[in-house]
């Protein structure tokens, strides 16, 4: 079946600029992640969501950054007035249950460069 | 708290040697872990897991991992190499306070020579 998709596959913008990322996670897994992968910071956890709970936003950033997920499937996570630091590889997961044993499957990730 | 630490972070070997790519974790727990592979420009692939079952993990692609709990160590392995192993190589624990977020450790670059 399909895996996990990510849209855009890269994205280039200016400082200052919004973006917005998208993810689609597989048909079914109720558990979303969004991680940052970056030269200095390696693999880095940014968000969770799991159903219908409240997120789990401890990974963010600063608050330039947001993200939702609509009707339990589609994510998109928002970066406002980008910088540079932000440049980085941004890596969505899907899992079933969200459980210790679960695998999480990767997308391709969304290549984020702020000029 | 968890962590994993890869002990190397290049690792070159000849083709048709053994691969050994080291990780240590921390974990109060009973730890998940994981080993991922990234080829250049690719997403995560799932190369095997432990998750308190049998200790010795067999994984695709002929790689394996033994979890031992006296050393804190999963290290992977593979018999031989192939050109094709050449990637960057993850160990992960994941987190059990709630999310299961999942823990990287910082990557072991592989090389496999003709």
């Amino acid at each position: 079946g399909a895996g996990v998709s990510q849209s855009p596959s890269n994205k280039v913008t200016e400082k200052g600029k919004d973006v917005e990322l998208r993810c689609d996670p597989i048909s079914g897994h109720t558990a979303l992640y969004w991680y940052r992968q970056s030269l200095g910071q390696g693999l880095e956890f940014l968000i969770y969501f799991q159903g219908n709970s409240a997120p789990d936003k401890s990974g963010l950033p600063s608050d330039r950054f947001s993200a939702e997920r609509t009707g339990g499937s589609v994510s998109t996570l928002t970066i406002q007035r980008t910088q540079q630091e932000d440049s980085a590889v941004y890596l969505c997961a899907s899992s079933l249950a969200g459980t210790r044993t679960d695998t999480q499957y990767f997308g391709p990730g969304t290549r984020l460069t702020v000029l | 708290a968890q962590s994993v630490t890869q002990l190397d972070s290049h690792v070159s070997v000849s083709e048709g040697t053994p691969v050994l790519l080291r990780c240590n974790y921390s974990s109060s727990y009973s730890p998940s872990l994981f080993w991922y592979v990234q080829h250049p420009n690719k997403g995560l692939q799932l190369l095997l897991k432990y998750t308190s079952a049998a200790t010795l993990v067999k994984g695709i692609n002929g790689f394996e991992a033994e979890f031992k709990k006296s050393e804190t160590s999963f290290h992977l392995t593979k018999p031989s190499a192939h050109m094709s192993d050449a990637a960057e190589y993850f160990c992960v624990v994941s987190d059990p306070s709630g999310t299961y977020k999942y823990i990287f450790g910082t990557g072991t670059r592989l090389k496999v020579l003709a």
